[in-house]
């Protein structure tokens, strides 16, 4: 599975807009973008995947370069509950596998 | 849907004694489950691939015989830390592949965690 790289931390005020970036530049075709989330002491929780087209549910929206080579998770109305360590996971869909390798991750911080 | 249940939450033992986590998928099948580790502000790390069936697959670096898996059914994984010492203390967690039930297909499913402490 492709590496990537994201921030180690970012700060987001409460009520507005958070914005976090995954490079993944070395993708390859059949590799979807994951996006989890581990808030403190609890398992991680799903968000959001997409492969090329960008994705939106009601927790968040993922935005896909035409590349293919990063992508932006947003949060669009950050709350404190959002913080947490969010992680970008590139991995095909599928698979005998199907493991998930977890990098650092960014950890969010939402302040009032 | 798409719940996945660890037990126990948390658990003190003393050095020596051997632990039992279990997982379970409440409302989907699941083939395969995974089983993690995390110390404390680190990222997850894969310990073992579970399948149902058949023999857990173990990372390198993983000690088989010191973390013992069994997936006896479709939706209950356990993981046993055999003669515990404290530096096996560390947040263990699980996830379950969906393989039927109404939940995304083929998708990754996250337990709670389980806090082991060794004295």
């Amino acid at each position: 599975d492709a590496k990537t790289t994201q921030p180690p931390s970012m700060d987001c005020a409460e009520g507005r807009a958070a914005n976090l970036p995954c490079n993944h530049s070395t993708i390859s075709g059949n590799e979807y973008v994951y996006w989890y989330r581990q808030i403190h002491s609890q398992g991680p929780q799903y968000i959001i995947h997409g492969l090329k087209n960008n994705e939106t549910n009601e927790m968040a929206s993922l935005i896909i370069t035409e590349d293919r080579k990063s992508s932006t998770l947003i949060l669009p109305h950050a709350t404190l509950r959002d913080t947490a360590v969010y992680y970008c996971i590139v991995r095909t869909s599928g698979g005998a596998g199907n493991m998930l390798t977890f990098g650092g991750g960014t950890r969010l911080m939402v302040k009032p | 849907g798409a719940v996945v249940s660890q037990h126990p939450s948390r658990v003190i033992c003393k050095s020596g004694t051997s632990v039992k986590i279990e997982c379970r998928s409440l409302d989907f099948q699941a083939t395969t489950m995974f089983w993690y580790r995390q110390f404390p502000k680190k990222s997850l790390m894969l310990m073992a691939t579970s399948n149902e069936g058949s023999k857990a697959t173990y990372e390198q670096g993983v000690e088989k015989d010191k973390f013992l898996i069994n997936h006896a059914s479709l939706t209950l994984s356990t993981l046993t830390v055999t003669s515990a010492h404290p530096e096996d203390s560390s947040f263990y967690i699980c996830s379950a592949r969906a393989t039927s039930g109404r939940v995304l297909y083929n998708e990754q499913f996250f337990g709670p965690g389980t806090r082991l402490t060794v004295l």
